[in-house]
C-alpha cells in the first residue's frame, strides 16, 4: 500500500508568479485536504476536496485553488505568489470525510 | 472560535517520561489527534481520541477529558529519537471534517 506522494518536494518562485503543487493519495482514500505550514508553526487548513469537488475551506485567500481528479490525486494551485507564501504544503489524504488523515512529506515553496 | 494551546518548547532526558499538555476550545469537537513531526518532515500519526480516558499505545499514550477541553501526550522511556515537535490537533466536525492544530511543541531530548 503506497502513502501520500507529493511533487515536486522543493520548489523556488518569484514573487508574482503562479505555482501548482501536486498529491497522490494513499490508495482507497477519496478525500484529500491541503495544509500550509510556516516555519515554526503548525499546519493551517486551506481546503479539502471529497470525490473532486471542493468541500470546505479555510481562511486563505481565492488565489489558491484546487482540483481533484478522478483517481482522487490533487492540485493546488497559488497564483500571484507573495513572500508570505513560502512554506510547507501538506497534502493528506483520508478513506473518507470522518476519518484520520495521513500526511505526504509535503512540498518546500520558497518564494523571492 | 477555536483555539488549541500547547508548550513551545520542553527539554527530557533520555530515558525519563515527559508529558506534554494540549488545552482546546472548539465547538463541533469529533475527537483529537496528536502526530509527531521531525524537522523538514510529514506528521506522523501518533493517537486519537474520541472518549475521555487514556489510550496506550507502547511507549506513547494519549488521555483527553472532553468536559476540560484537555489532552496530554505521555512519552516513556525517551530515546533521542523522539526529539521532534509533537501537534496536538483537534477534528472539528461537519460537513467539513478539518483537523485544527496547534503550534506544536518542539521537544529536545538530551543524553
Amino acid at each position: 500500500e503506497t502513502g501520500v506522494t507529493q511533487s515536486p518536494t522543493h520548489l523556488i518562485k518569484t514573487r508574482g508568479q503562479q505555482v501548482t503543487l501536486r498529491c497522490s493519495s494513499q490508495s482507497g482514500h477519496n478525500t484529500v485536504s491541503w495544509y500550509q505550514q510556516a516555519l515554526g508553526q503548525g499546519p493551517q487548513f486551506i481546503f479539502q476536496y471529497y470525490r473532486e469537488e471542493e468541500n470546505g475551506r479555510g481562511n486563505f485567500p481565492p488565489r489558491f485553488s484546487g482540483l481533484q481528479f478522478p483517481n482522487y490525486s490533487s492540485e493546488l494551485n497559488v497564483n500571484a505568489l507573495e513572500l508570505d507564501d513560502s512554506a510547507l504544503y501538506l497534502c493528506a489524504s483520508s478513506p473518507t470525510v470522518n476519518y484520520g488523515y495521513t500526511f505526504g512529506s509535503g512540498t518546500r515553496l520558497t518564494v523571492v | 472560535g477555536q483555539n488549541i494551546d500547547q508548550p513551545t518548547e520542553m527539554t527530557a532526558t533520555e530515558g525519563a517520561i515527559v508529558q506534554i499538555n494540549c488545552t482546546y476550545q472548539t465547538s463541533g469537537f469529533n475527537g483529537l489527534f496528536w502526530y509527531q513531526q521531525h524537522a523538514g518532515e510529514a506528521p506522523t500519526f501518533l493517537s486519537y481520541n474520541v472518549l475521555d480516558g487514556l489510550e496506550e499505545k507502547g511507549r506513547f499514550s494519549s488521555f483527553l477529558s472532553r468536559s476540560k477541553g484537555y489532552s496530554y501526550l505521555l512519552l516513556k522511556e525517551l530515546q533521542m529519537k523522539d526529539s521532534a515537535s509533537y501537534l496536538c490537533a483537534v477534528m472539528r466536525g461537519g460537513a467539513t471534517n478539518k483537523l485544527i492544530f496547534g503550534t506544536g511543541t518542539l521537544l529536545a531530548v538530551q543524553p
